[in-house]
């Protein structure tokens, strides 16, 4: 089992849509979290970090839940260029590293 | 500024050939990590250095990889010989450590192909 899991998709949604992504990790040590984001042949991009508080930068959302190891984020309004595949990362600070999910792709459609 | 730094950003060769990928790490940052992505296994991490150590090379698929760090400025990662199963796209990326956000900044990744 990955130590960080989602649904790989493709969500294809129509532009003004809400869209959520969810992720699952397996080490309950783990941290910190954050979400990605990974344009096309492009390197991955600090998205977002995700707090237990849950927090909100614009139209993205991103929330904590440690009890069901859980993390989720939430796209309102979707843009066109929201197109690209969306990283769910866990910390650990016992090891230093940063765990990647495998990501999942939105399609935003005009 | 500039950002993390990769040379080469294409890499075509033949089974068998040594491949030496280069890294320049963001100024200041003391921590960089080598991944590797393909479509069946994602991103995953293959070594990562502190203060130019390496901390955990757990990653590493196998004895023909190698990665170095001489200095705070500059990395290499080495594949001899490589394989066709070696192709994916290598990204290097540096951060802070300790530091209160984990970010780390990736370099623009050098896409191997191996025939």
């Amino acid at each position: 089992r990955k130590e960080v899991e989602q649904d790989p998709g493709p969500f294809n949604v129509p532009e003004g849509a809400t869209v959520a992504f969810n992720c699952t990790y397996s080490n309950s040590a783990s941290q910190s979290f954050f979400w990605y984001r990974q344009d096309c042949r492009k390197e991955p991009k600090l998205l977002m970090s995700v707090y237990s508080s849950g927090n909100e930068d614009g139209r993205f959302t991103a929330q904590l839940n440690r009890a069901s190891q859980y993390i989720s984020l939430l796209i309102r309004d979707s843009k066109l260029s929201d197109s690209a595949t969306y990283l769910c990362v866990a910390y650990s600070g016992n090891t230093g590293k940063l765990i990647f999910g495998q990501g999942t792709t939105l399609q935003v459609k005009p | 500024d500039a950002g993390v730094i990769q040379s080469p950003r294409h890499e075509v060769t033949e089974m068998g050939q040594e491949v030496t990928l280069r890294c320049k790490p963001i100024s200041g940052h003391n921590s960089l990590f080598w991944y590797r992505q393909t479509m069946m296994r994602g991103l995953e991490l293959l070594i990562y250095f502190n203060n130019n150590v390496p901390i955990d090379d757990s990653g590493m698929p196998e004895d023909r990889f190698s990665a170095k760090m001489p200095n705070a400025s500059f990395s290499t990662l080495k594949i001899q010989p490589s394989e066709p199963r070696d192709s994916a796209v290598y990204f290097c990326a540096s951060s802070l450590f300790p530091g209160t956000v984990k970010e780390q900044y990736f370099g623009p990744g050098t896409r191997l192909t191996v025939t």
